[in-house]
């Protein structure tokens, strides 16, 4: 059973950098066709992603972070972070790690690939403030 | 980026209640659709994926259907652990985007 916990500062002065890690338990970050997200929710609002890695290091990020975001994994411990430069407190919210699993769905006379995000941890809460 | 709306925003039910959740892709995105419900204090967890397909674990009281730009999420006979809010997500493009919540509550 793959677990995911959070782990990080929950206070963090504007201008600051955000940095959260996320560990993984009972599966593996070197797993071949996983991603690694984050995903975040601020109070009162919906989720958003932030971006994902996968065992190679490629990653993808969401614009609307204007190229503050950074996620990086560290496969000798078994965890991959975030971090977050130049905190407001816009960036206030619930931070949320997850695991992103492929899966080959077949029909009639093919495959088609799907991505979920299949475990996720219970969240840490961070708040930007002075 | 692909937006994601879904109807109603909130909604009071009993249990024993069928429930039906809406979910709109601004543009088409296959069947490439996920579902998770969110409730304070525990991990997300995902429902349904590809649009229809149950997650393991998951009850079979819930369903997914649709396929395109307009998706539904069913709750059939809800369960007290069901309030909640839910969540659609479009895994066809990156960024990834959630559709704005719908709160299931009791009446």
């Amino acid at each position: 059973q793959v677990q995911l916990q959070e782990s990080g500062p929950g206070l963090v002065k504007p201008s600051q950098t955000l940095s959260l890690t996320c560990t993984v338990s009972g599966g593996s970050v070197s797993s071949g066709t996983d991603y690694w997200s984050w995903i975040r929710q601020p109070a009162e609002k919906g989720l958003e992603w932030i971006g994902r890695i996968n065992n190679s290091g490629s990653t993808n990020y969401n614009p609307s972070l204007k190229s503050r975001g950074t996620i990086s994994v560290d496969t000798s411990k078994n965890q991959f972070s975030l971090k977050l430069s130049s905190a407001t407190a816009a960036d206030t919210a619930v931070y949320y790690c997850a695991r992103e699993r492929l899966i080959a769905v077949r029909s009639t006379d093919s495959y088609s690939y799907y991505y979920y995000l299949d475990v996720w941890g219970k969240g840490t809460t961070v708040t930007v403030s002075s | 980026d692909i937006q994601m709306t879904q109807s109603p925003s909130s909604l009071s039910a009993s249990v024993g209640d069928r429930v039906t959740i809406t979910c709109r892709a601004s543009q088409t995105i296959g069947r490439y659709l996920n579902w998770y419900q969110l409730r304070p204090g525990k991990a997300p967890k995902l429902l349904i994926y590809a649009a229809s397909i149950l997650q393991n674990g998951v009850p079979s009281r819930f369903s997914g259907s649709g396929s395109g730009t307009d998706f539904t999420l069913t709750i059939n006979s809800l369960q007290l652990e069901d309030f909640a809010t839910y969540y659609c997500q479009q895994s066809d493009f990156t960024p990834l985007t959630f559709g704005p919540g719908t709160k299931v509550d009791g009446k």
